[in-house]
């Protein structure tokens, strides 16, 4: 089992630039996630589903749009990349209320 | 809103010490509590999770406790060795969304053992 993976691992964008970030889990978790993590501010949420086509708010949803359109996917798309949006980004997934697990990770750096 | 909150920021200790890293969160309706381990520059490796009708888990030389009325969770880590040096992440899961909220994370203890 690969678990969680995302990609890229790595990219950068010029300022206004979109892009999608692809998280896959096979492990047939019904819930997952989106964070970021920064320095100084830990690992916020993003964006999370609990399940096919469902979609809901976290944190710091602003400037980020996602979708889920089969279970083991969740898409996270940058419209218009801004640098505030520098970053680490994680993916994690379980099942409800169940430990969580993350993915490697993909550096996105904004200039 | 949970806040999540680690102490210390940061620990050297020479190795084999035993030591503990604490853990505090303001809201106690939480589902479980989530210990994480991460290496520079990698994700996060899941070390113990306590539901939040559990006292404590142990796995190898870690131990975690929960003291959901204190709000309160420490992570015990026995005879420390080079190899345990990383930062370790403390989260909460919350009650309010079923389940789904997303964890709410501390900001970590970097931890330096001293060969």
């Amino acid at each position: 089992n690969a678990g969680v993976t995302q990609t890229p691992k790595f990219r950068v964008l010029k300022t206004g630039q979109s892009m999608t970030l692809l998280c896959a889990q096979d492990m047939n978790h019904e819930y997952m996630y989106w964070y970021r993590q920064d320095p100084g501010m830990g690992l916020r949420l993003i964006h999370y589903s609990v399940g096919e086509g469902t979609t809901a708010k976290g944190e710091v949803p602003d400037g980020y749009n996602v979708s889920r359109l089969k279970k083991q996917n969740f898409l996270l798309g940058l419209e218009s990349a801004a640098p505030s949006q520098t970053s680490v980004y994680f993916c994690a997934s379980s099942y409800p209320s169940r430990e969580q697990f993350f993915g490697p990770g993909t550096r996105l750096t904004v200039l | 809103k949970q806040e999540v909150t680690q102490i210390p920021a940061a620990l050297s200790v020479p190795e084999g010490e035993n030591l503990v890293l604490n853990c505090s969160f303001t809201d106690s309706a939480i589902y479980n509590l989530q210990w994480f381990r991460q290496d520079p520059g990698k994700g996060l490796t899941s070390l113990l999770l306590i539901q939040s009708s559990q006292r404590e888990q142990t796995s190898g030389r870690l131990n975690a406790s929960l003291d959901k009325s204190s709000g309160r969770s420490t992570l015990y880590i026995a005879a420390s060795q080079p190899g345990d040096s990383a930062t370790y992440l403390c989260a909460a899961l919350g009650h309010s969304g079923g389940g789904a909220d997303g964890l709410t994370f501390g900001k970590g203890t970097h931890l330096i053992i001293q060969p």
